[in-house]
């Protein structure tokens, strides 16, 4: 079993949609989350960093963490055609330089 | 705002050839990782450095090599260059005790 699993989808949605992505981990060691968006054939770009449980918004993004659960999410509010990309969640453990430990990533698409 | 900046974009080699990557981080990061991405696939960690000593070796076969130079740019020198080496390959660097992780462009060596 992964130490993160991520469903690949694809996801495809009509634009305005409410688009809900989520990860869920086996190792409790894992203290940091994040979310990438990743273009096709482009680097992974930092979307949002979260390291408590609980809500973090930024505009139309919204990082959830349920640490007791092992599970995050990432919501996307209204989403645009601009927002199609694979989407990756990534974790690390609590000291400094650990590397991050990626989901296989969710493919989304949305139709305008 | 300085990006991780990775060199050459692209790459194309034939088998058994050897390829240098390069990677120059955001100014002040001190560390420094190394991914391979395969199609369809989540980035898989390589190796680390941090202050121009490994840190960390993941899935990194023993044909290839890394090190950090003092200026903090690191290079992933590939030898004995197999078909499955073909992928896209992503620098990511790091300053501080800072988890957020910051990614290049990525390099997409293609072996013949």
């Amino acid at each position: 079993q992964k130490e993160v699993e991520q469903d690949p989808g694809p996801l495809s949605v009509p634009e305005g949609a409410i688009v809900s992505l989520n990860c869920t981990y086996s190792n409790s060691a894992f203290q940091y989350f994040m979310w990438y968006r990743q273009y096709s054939r482009k680097g992974p770009e930092l979307l949002m960093y979260t390291y408590s449980s609980g809500n973090k918004e930024d505009g139309r993004f919204t990082a959830q963490v349920d640490k007791s659960s092992k599970y995050i999410s990432l919501f996307i509010r209204d989403s645009q055609p601009s927002d199609s990309a694979t989407y990756l969640c990534a974790m690390t453990r609590i000291s400094g330089n650990t590397p991050l430990v990626f989901g296989k990533g969710t493919r989304l698409s949305v139709i305008a | 705002a300085a990006g991780v900046i990775q060199s050459p974009r692209h790459l194309i080699k034939e088998k058994r050839e050897t390829a240098t990557l390069k990677c120059y981080p955001i100014p002040r990061h001190d560390t420094v990782y190394w991914y391979q991405q395969g199609p369809g696939q989540d980035p898989q960690f390589l190796i680390s450095f941090y202050e121009k000593m490994q840190s960390d070796k993941g899935s990194i076969p023993d044909r290839f090599s890394a090190q950090q130079f003092s200026d903090y740019h690191s290079e992933l020198n590939m030898s004995s260059l197999e078909l499955g080496d073909s992928a896209l390959y992503f620098c990511a660097s790091r300053g501080g005790m800072n988890e957020k992780l910051f990614f290049g462009s990525g390099t997409q060596l293609s072996v013949l």
